[in-house]
């Protein structure tokens, strides 16, 4: 199975600043075939499910703010909040959709004003 | 508007059985692959298992395998989580996600219930 590791577990930023959250695969989520990351971020606010932010590794969902952004490929990846917004607190998690399952997601990354 | 409603939680003991149910609407469900994911009080996120447009595909995370039943009745537009020699671990709110609408299960999960909550205790 393929383990996924986030890092920092929480950070604190300062409302307006950069927030970069990294999620690192044990193996690679990358297919050559389709030239696509197997790699989702999602969002989950106190009380609420998750909400998809990017798919794809990159590919930022409909509604969801420019200020979110995913990159990376094969087994290192990052979602960056540009300039993070009180709304923004919340609980980020990667999870990897590469065949065949289990599609696992990373322990999460709390986000907090600072 | 996608809708997901799930239903059926509550408290079980140890060796229980539960049903959990999930109500679709706002998208053709019969083209979509469904999964459920689970939350533990105060942890992360959980794959748990996922099934085919038509049922005739199914995934688990092992950790469920033989205990848990994924199905779904797609003129009810509905998909279902049988859940059998329940333990402790399993405490958890289970949400229902819709995924992939192509052959593949490989796709991230879209679109997520509000949860319902499983609590396996004496």
């Amino acid at each position: 199975d393929i383990v996924m590791t986030q890092s920092p577990d929480s950070l604190a930023v300062s409302l307006g600043e950069r927030a970069t959250i990294n999620c690192k695969s044990s193996q690679s989520v990358f297919y050559s075939s389709n030239n696509k990351n197997y790699l989702a971020w999602y969002q989950q606010k106190p009380g609420q499910p998750p909400k998809l932010l990017i798919s794809w590794a990159s590919t930022r969902e409909s509604g969801v703010p420019d200020r979110f952004s995913g990159s990376g490929s094969g087994t290192d990846f990052t979602l960056t909040i540009s300039s993070l917004q009180a709304e923004d607190v919340a609980v980020y998690y990667c999870q990897q959709y590469h065949s065949p399952p289990p599609f696992t997601f990373g322990p999460g990354t709390k986000v907090d004003i600072k | 508007e996608v809708q997901l409603v799930e239903s059926g939680g509550g408290l079980v003991q140890p060796g229980g059985s539960l049903r959990l149910s999930c109500a679709a609407s706002g998208f053709t469900f019969s083209s979509s692959w469904m999964s459920w994911v689970r939350q533990a009080p105060r942890k992360g996120l959980e794959w748990v298992a996922t099934i085919k447009q038509d049922g005739s595909v199914t995934y688990y995370v092992d950790s469920v395998k033989g205990r848990f039943s994924i199905s779904r009745d797609n003129a009810k537009n509905s998909v279902y989580l049988q859940m059998s020699s329940l333990r402790a671990e399993d405490t958890a709110v289970y949400y229902c996600a819709r995924t992939s609408s192509n052959n593949w299960a490989a796709s991230p999960s879209y679109d997520w219930g509000q949860g319902t909550l499983v609590t396996v205790s004496s």
